[in-house]
């Protein structure tokens, strides 16, 4: 079954310490992002890429970076977490020439910064 | 003002019943229009995707879009418990990268 999935699934770590966010994903999408979810923010767009030389800031990058490794692969960094990035973080795709743009979802990492 | 607006909710309504969800959009260009559904601490999952003024029926949900007053809106009929959940309403313009999101309607189904 084509889907996106993402590792760790939860994740506690401290203040300053580098962390990374994966993401993997077997619909063969070009279109891969980061987001962001806090209560009461809706998600908010922190990376994006569209293929694996293109990759752009979203509204939330700072204290942020990503890396395309592959089509398939697309993970987040903290450089040095702080705990404001406590949030759920969502992996999406989309593929533009099907349909019009549907997004498609991974189940998100639950990361704590103490 | 926002650009996607959605009542915070809860919108509670009985088991059975029709609940009506509803989204406002501030882009006059937007033309892609999807609801999403999303379970606590479970990431959103799509339920439709709305292009054109006019319903679009899939199941026991119907989107319906209404560009000139810049509404979509979500019926789901037969609510069932497990509808309960929260409903994002998502919007984008064609030719951007960009989706924006409402922070969604939080819908308790009773039973």
């Amino acid at each position: 079954d084509a889907d996106v999935t993402q590792t760790p699934r939860n994740r506690i770590t401290k203040t300053g310490k580098r962390i990374m966010l994966e993401c993997s994903q077997t619909k063969g999408h070009d279109r891969m992002y980061w987001y962001r979810q806090d209560p009461g923010l809706g998600l908010r767009l922190i990376y994006y890429s569209f293929d694996v030389k293109d990759i752009n800031k979203g509204e939330i990058s700072d204290g942020y970076s990503v890396s395309r490794q592959a089509q398939a692969k697309f993970s987040l960094s903290l450089e040095s977490a702080i705990p404001n990035q406590t949030a759920l973080y969502f992996c999406a795709t989309s593929n533009p020439s099907g349909g019009e743009g549907e997004q498609f979802f991974g189940p998100g990492t639950r990361l704590t910064v103490l | 003002q926002k650009e996607v607006e959605q009542n915070s909710g809860p919108l509670s309504v009985p088991e059975g019943a029709i609940a009506s969800l509803n989204c406002t959009y501030s882009d006059r260009v937007s033309q892609s229009f999807f609801w999403y559904r999303q379970y606590s601490g479970k990431s959103p999952e799509l339920i439709m995707s709305i292009y054109s003024n006019g319903d679009k029926e899939d199941g026991r949900f119907t989107a319906q879009l209404n560009k000139a007053s810049q509404y979509v809106s979500l019926l789901i009929r037969d609510s069932q418990p497990s509808d309960s959940a929260t409903y994002l309403c998502a919007v984008k313009t064609s030719g951007t990268y960009k989706y924006i999101f409402g922070t969604g309607t939080r819908l308790k189904v009773l039973a």
